[in-house]
């Protein structure tokens, strides 16, 4: 089956810098890409997403790169500010026409500082 | 629009006992899931439906059962209450489209075993 890491575990950064979370998937099939944000006590977000046919996506200060040929893809977000801070989760998913599979890497707590 | 709902939001279970978590969505979606959030371990998928009728088991099933009825109702059946599911559940449901998969979580149920 597909697996997902994703690195680094936490990650701290002032207000203003990036930050940027990376995360490897094993199975080729993996044809898209979502992003969630999970903040403190609540329900993990869509945050932004990419298919496998598309290098890179931007929406606002956030930002997802996808090297197929690697398998690797990463969130990149930039001007941090304090309501960034959360967990973050890259997932892969395989869609075979009659399934669709997430899988999860094991997260990203980041922390921005004033 | 209520999305995903689920019940209840916590639960003090005791070893050996049973319950169902209680998953619902109002989106039409085709595609519903469990899964399990514990610490450092992200999220783990239990088993996952793609309609009515019609589910398979994910990467932790044991000790959990599922049905799916209807296409908004999801529950999940703890057998047999053990401390190693004490955890976070939360419950998905999702739809494919070209090239993509959305998925939007519920707000979770925290169950405690002792």
């Amino acid at each position: 089956g597909e697996n997902v890491e994703q690195h680094p575990s936490t990650l701290s950064v002032q207000e203003g810098d990036s930050a940027v979370i990376k995360c490897t998937y094993s199975d080729s099939a993996s044809n898209y890409f979502p992003w969630y944000k999970q903040e403190l006590g609540k329900r993990p977000q869509l945050i932004i997403d990419i298919r496998s046919n598309v290098g890179e996506k931007k929406d606002q200060r956030i930002a997802v790169t996808l090297n197929k040929t690697a398998k690797h893809f990463s969130l990149h977000i930039t001007e941090t500010q304090p309501e960034d801070s959360a967990v973050y989760f890259c997932a892969g998913v395989i869609n075979t026409g009659t399934a669709s599979k997430l899988t999860f890497g094991t997260g990203t707590r980041l922390q921005v500082t004033l | 629009n209520a999305g995903v709902t689920q019940t209840p939001k916590f639960q003090v279970l005791k070893t050996g006992q049973s319950m169902t978590l209680q998953c619902a969505q109002d989106m039409n979606h085709e595609y519903m899931s469990w899964y399990r959030q514990d610490p450092g371990m992200g999220l783990r998928l239990i088993h996952y439906s793609v309609g009515a009728g019609i589910t398979d088991q994910g990467e932790v099933p044991n000790g959990y059962n599922v049905s799916r009825s209807t296409t908004e109702d999801f529950p999940l059946r703890l057998l047999s209450a053990a401390p190693s599911q004490t955890s976070v559940y939360f419950c998905a449901s999702g739809r494919t489209f070209l090239g993509g998969y959305e998925q939007y979580f519920g707000p979770g149920t925290r169950l405690t075993v002792t």
